[in-house]
């Protein structure tokens, strides 16, 4: 248990299709972050939100991407017409309280044929 | 790019040496991260130094940090097979993480 719950954990589809990404910290959290990791990569930051609030977007965020926080609770992030090079581990992350000590996700894998 | 770079990209140790790993970062800091990736799995956090910190210690860890060279290293002591993993150090500026490239250690038997 990460403490935080991604869905779906693994998506395949094909050039040009729109896929959605939900994320659902089991606890409150003010922060929330999406990462996205590549292959043998660190995690590359691409947005956070403080409550509903998205408050920085990475340049990796292109015009085809976008996240919302709605309730400031659980998050999404959608692609629209997904190209070969999306194709990664996107990442919700969270912070401990206290800290920025972040507990990751399991992950949610686009494959993009 | 933001991200850190770290040193070496790969490493190879028997058990029972010593692993170094040095991480390189560009923003100022509130504190530096280690996290270690298990093949297939996600990040833990292993150990945070903070900006006026020079050296901390946990367990086989030994975690530095030089913010006038913005740099810091990550010594795992005694090394066994099941510290296999890849290795990424976290630049905290505050808002964001900004982490490292990551060093693959391989602990031989």
């Amino acid at each position: 248990d990460t403490g935080v719950s991604q869905d779906p954990r693994h998506k395949i589809t094909k050039r040009g299709q729109n896929v959605t990404f939900r994320c659902d910290p089991i606890s409150e959290h003010n922060r929330l972050y999406w990462y996205r990791q590549t292959l043998g990569q660190g995690p590359e930051f691409l947005t956070y939100f403080q409550n509903e609030a998205q408050l920085e977007k990475s340049r990796l965020l292109s015009d085809r991407f976008s996240a919302e926080r709605p309730k400031g609770s659980f998050s999404t992030l959608e692609i629209q017409r997904t190209e070969q090079g999306d194709s990664a581990m996107y990442l919700c992350v969270v912070p401990q309280f206290t800290t920025n000590v972040l507990t990751f996700g399991a992950g949610s894998r686009l494959t993009v044929l | 790019s933001q991200q850190g770079e770290e040193d070496p990209q790969a490493l190879s140790i028997q058990e029972g040496e010593n692993a170094t790993m040095n991480c390189s970062y560009k923003t100022s800091i509130n504190n530096l991260q280690w996290y270690r990736q298990n093949s297939g799995r996600g990040l833990v956090h292993l150990i945070l130094i903070r900006s006026n910190e020079r050296e901390k210690h946990s367990g086989r860890l030994r975690v530095t940090l030089d913010t006038s060279k913005k740099s810091s290293s990550l010594l795992i002591t005694a090394s066994r097979a099941a510290d296999t993993a890849s290795y990424f150090c976290a630049a905290d500026n505050t808002d964001k993480l900004i982490f490292g490239t990551g060093t693959r250690l391989q602990v031989f038997p």
